[in-house]
């Protein structure tokens, strides 16, 4: 099993620039959830799907973030315009029906300058 | 979240030394998390704590989540340089999983 991926692993861009982050659940989990991490504020809950539809984006910082499931093997999450204060890193994890463990991927660092 | 902390923030061991971390919630746990992160890198599930009481272990790593369900305490024994690392608890709130900000782990030589 080749795990949660996600891509690109590093992204550096300039403030007010379009980041698009990119995940690839583990095959046949239908729970996929989007974290940020910073050194403040540790590891934070943006959202999460279920089978595809979000069921919480209270974590979504603002409107400036955006998630999409178009589909249950690939989920996306948007930043536009981007801030220098999004700078983090970004896990995206999936769990699967059967289990109540979230499994990471290896998460991209974002850099806005 | 202030609805979970985890103490030390950060420690440092001597190798072979025993080592004790703790998570503590201000809500009911209905499911506790241990992961390992190492620098730069995503997380590594540990092990899964549920009922009160329970306690589990995974090579020299125990965990145990108490009676009350409101605390859970991650020990290693005889640390090694392969545990160092950040060690993070994550609590099923209900519908989602809230985490700690980490505890960070040197082992000295």
């Amino acid at each position: 099993d080749a795990g949660v991926i996600q891509s690109p692993r590093h992204e550096v861009t300039e403030m007010g620039q379009e980041v698009t982050l990119r995940c690839k659940p583990i095959s046949g989990h239908n729970s996929l959830f989007w974290y940020r991490q910073t050194m403040m504020r540790g590891l934070e809950l943006l959202i999460y799907f279920n089978n595809n539809v979000p069921i919480d984006d209270s974590g979504m910082p603002e409107d400036r973030f955006s998630a999409k499931m178009p589909n249950a093997s690939f989920s996306t999450l948007k930043i536009q315009p981007s801030e220098p204060r999004d700078s983090a890193v970004y896990f995206c994890a999936s769990r699967g029906a059967s289990t109540d463990t979230q499994y990471f991927g290896p998460g991209t660092r974002l850099t806005v300058l | 979240s202030q609805e979970l902390e985890q103490s030390p923030q950060s420690l440092i061991v001597q190798e072979g030394k025993n080592l004790t971390i703790n998570c503590t919630s201000s809500k009911t746990l209905y499911g506790l998390y241990w992961y390992k992160q190492k620098y730069g890198e995503g997380l590594i599930f540990l092990m899964m704590l549920q009922k009160g009481g329970e306690e589990k272990s995974h090579e020299k790593i125990t965990a145990k989540l108490d009676e009350k369900k409101q605390q859970s305490s991650l020990h290693i024994t005889a640390s090694q340089p392969s545990h160092a690392g950040i060690y993070l608890c994550g609590a099923d709130i209900g519908d989602k999983i809230i985490f700690g900000k980490g505890t960070r782990l040197h082992i000295l030589p």
